[in-house]
């Protein structure tokens, strides 16, 4: 199975704010890797698939990318509503697997 | 717009059956671009996947939970259930339903339902 190891697992930002999150495959993904987004009590929402593709409808201000074994996901001015958690997953085999998550926190 | 309602129960005693539906609307589970399957979300735990089908049929699993998981597809009434037996307090999760986008021969996931809190307890 491929581990995902995503970091940090939690982060503190203010509005305006770019934040980084890493995931870290065990084994080669290729391009095969996706973002979520999860607010509580909401549906999780896909932002971003084969590493740096953009789910349409998604806010341009997330962007992705990497490949092999490190990927990265991006929000550049960082909003109220982005408050949640963060997943990555990788579906270059099965098991499809994810990250443990980053949860966001808007001061 | 793909919207997907869940349904079952939030309680399942240990060693029963869980059951769940998941109703779509917006899409047809005869979309050969695409498999209903479903993910769950443990408290303080990353997300697992559970499994996904075609509408024809064709099944993928997680091997961890491969024997105790069935995977359904019913074409007339537009949705998709989930059973998985001998139901134990680790199996206490968040549980999704989810429309898996086929990219090479995995998938990732553009649409989820709403989740439903699972407790399993006697």
């Amino acid at each position: 199975d491929i581990q995902m190891t995503q970091s940090p697992p939690s982060l503190s930002a203010s509005v305006g704010d770019t934040v980084t999150i890493t995931c870290q495959a065990s084994e080669e993904a290729r391009k095969y890797v996706s973002w979520y987004r999860h607010r509580p009590g909401k549906a999780p929402e896909l932002l971003i698939y084969e590493a740096s593709k953009s789910q349409k409808g998604a806010p341009s201000r997330f962007r992705g990318g990497g490949y092999a074994t490190e990927f990265s996901f991006t929000i550049s001015g960082v909003l109220p509503e982005d408050s949640g958690t963060y997943y990555c997953q990788q579906y270059d085999s099965l098991p499809l697997t994810f990250g443990l998550g980053t949860r966001l926190e808007i001061k | 717009q793909v919207l997907l309602q869940q349904s079952g129960p939030g309680l399942v005693k240990p060693s029963q059956t869980l059951s769940l539906s998941c109703s779509v609307t917006g899409a047809s589970v005869n979309s050969r671009d695409h498999r209903w399957g479903w993910v769950r979300l443990p408290p303080g735990k990353g997300p697992e996947w559970i499994g996904d089908m075609y509408s024809s049929g064709t099944t993928y699993r997680n091997g961890a939970l491969r024997s105790r998981v069935s995977l359904s597809v019913d074409t007339s009434l537009n949705r998709f259930s989930l059973r998985m037996k001998f139901m134990t307090a680790a199996d206490t999760a968040v549980y999704f339903c989810v429309r898996a986008v086929e990219q090479t021969e995995e998938s990732y996931f553009d649409a989820w339902g709403q989740g439903v809190l699972v407790n399993v307890s006697s």
